[in-house]
């Protein structure tokens, strides 16, 4: 298996774009979560996703961001505008939950965003 | 509020020389506890579900155990290639969101 895909690797914009970042999950698993990690913050879980659906995105930080995930193969981040501030490195991870002990997330490679 | 306290942050050994991390939590019902690795400019890695107090779990030079209020990851005679940042990440009961802690900082040196 490939592991979590994510695109791009590296992203550098101007404050005021939108920016979109990309996901390919482990085929087979049914969740999917977007984390962001900065060094003041740590690692700070967005929002999930199980079977497609958004279960809980109480931790987007504001409208400027939104996430989609159209079918269990892909999911998308948006940010629209971008600040400075969204500068950080964007995980995407899955995990496949059929058994209340399966709570393995398995991490793709991130993203780094860097806003100027 | 659920809280995930990792300590020390940074730490550095000699090659060989055994030490231990350690992560503390305050959750409302602990569902299971994982360490992560992450190297530099990778994503987190998995390493270990814990679920109950008293259970051990191992993996070549690491240990990781859980009491009702910590979890230790130990680690034997360290090499080089052990460095990284370790992640301890706590989920709670009736939620399925991982909290993390900030992480311990591990340098091995040769």
């Amino acid at each position: 298996d490939a592991g979590v895909i994510q695109s791009p690797r590296h992203e550098v914009t101007e404050m005021g774009q939108e920016v979109t970042l990309r996901c390919k999950p482990i085929s087979g698993h049914n969740s999917l979560f977007w984390y962001r990690q900065t060094m003041m913050r740590g690692l700070e879980l967005l929002i999930y996703f199980n079977n497609n659906v958004p279960i809980d995105d109480s931790g987007m930080p504001e409208d400027r961001f939104s996430a989609k995930m159209p079918n269990a193969s892909f999911s998308t981040l948006k940010i629209q505008p971008s600040e400075p501030r969204d500068s950080a490195v964007y995980f995407c991870a899955s995990r496949t939950f059929r058994t209340e002990r399966e709570n393995e997330q398995f991490f793709g490679p991130g993203t780094r965003l860097t806003v100027l | 509020e659920d809280q995930v306290t990792q300590s020390p942050e940074a730490l550095r050994l000699q090659e060989g020389e055994s030490s231990s991390l350690n992560c503390s939590y305050t959750v409302s019902g602990l569902r299971g506890l994982f360490w992560y690795r992450q190297d530099p400019g990778k994503g987190p890695e998995f390493l270990f579900t814990l679920y109950s107090a008293g259970e051990e779990k191992e993996k070549e030079r690491l240990k990781a155990t859980l009491t009702k209020k910590e979890s230790f990851l130990h680690i034997t005679a360290p090499k080089p290639e052990d460095s990284a940042t370790y992640l301890c990440a706590v989920i709670i009961q009736g939620a399925q969101k991982l909290v993390f802690g900030q992480g311990t900082r591990l340098t091995i040196n040769p």
